[in-house]
């Protein structure tokens, strides 16, 4: 079936640094692929999208590419800030059916 | 403003009851989503529906109940079967496959504590 595997965390990053959180994934067919950002005690927001290989999802500072040969879609940011603190889940979409399979997520906490 | 309402945000019970979680969509999506978030295990699907009337169970469906009388709405039922139901739950609702458009959009949560 299809899986989601991200690196283990949590994350401390000092402001302004470059962040990276690994996500790879296992499906059949061509999933879509998303990350998701959760702040302390509230539901998800989409963070970005990709829904074919090479596309490249951005938005608020962050970037992942689908990279298909490798099935990832690693999440980057060049300059982490304090309100960047959240943690980050990585999902996937495949075949007909709308139902999303995520990945453990990852909690980040930046200092200033 | 268009969205999805989940209530009560905190909700307390005692061992053995039933309680019921709302969830309110007014973003017109047919599919709705039920998870449950417990520390480090991420999102867990525990029922969802992909049009009005119909529901399919997901990883975690034992213990749990759930209808879909309404578009706009998608209670979740916790039976005092479900032996561990203290997390945090959260309802999504998403365009159906096929639009094109597929990423869920998620209601704020509701935090159950069951003692």
């Amino acid at each position: 079936g299809d899986s989601v595997t991200q690196m283990e965390g949590p994350v401390t990053l000092s402001e302004e640094a470059f962040l990276t959180i690994n996500c790879t994934y296992t499906a059949t067919g061509y999933p879509s692929l998303f990350w998701y950002v959760q702040y302390p005690g509230e539901g998800l927001q989409l963070l970005l999208k990709a829904t074919k290989a090479d596309d490249k999802g951005s938005n608020k500072g962050f970037e992942a590419t689908y990279r298909k040969e490798t099935t990832s879609f690693h999440l980057e940011k060049g300059s982490v800030q304090v309100s960047d603190s959240a943690a980050y889940f990585c999902a996937l979409r495949s075949g007909a059916n709308s139902k999303l399979t995520f990945g453990k997520g990852i909690t980040l906490s930046v200092r200033p | 403003d268009g969205g999805i309402t989940q209530s009560p945000k905190y909700l307390f019970r005692k061992e053995g009851q039933n309680v019921t979680l709302s969830c309110e969509q007014n973003l017109n999506h047919d599919a709705m989503y039920w998870y449950r978030q417990d520390p480090g295990q991420g999102l867990r699907l525990i029922y969802y529906s992909q049009i009005v009337n119909d529901f399919q169970k997901g990883d975690i469906a034992e213990g749990y109940s759930v209808s879909r009388e309404k578009k706009e709405s998608f209670p979740l039922t916790v039976t005092s079967a479900q032996k561990n139901p203290t997390a945090f739950y959260l309802c999504a609702s998403s365009s159906p496959a096929g639009t094109g458009n597929y990423e869920q959009y998620f209601g704020p949560g509701t935090r159950l504590t069951v003692t």
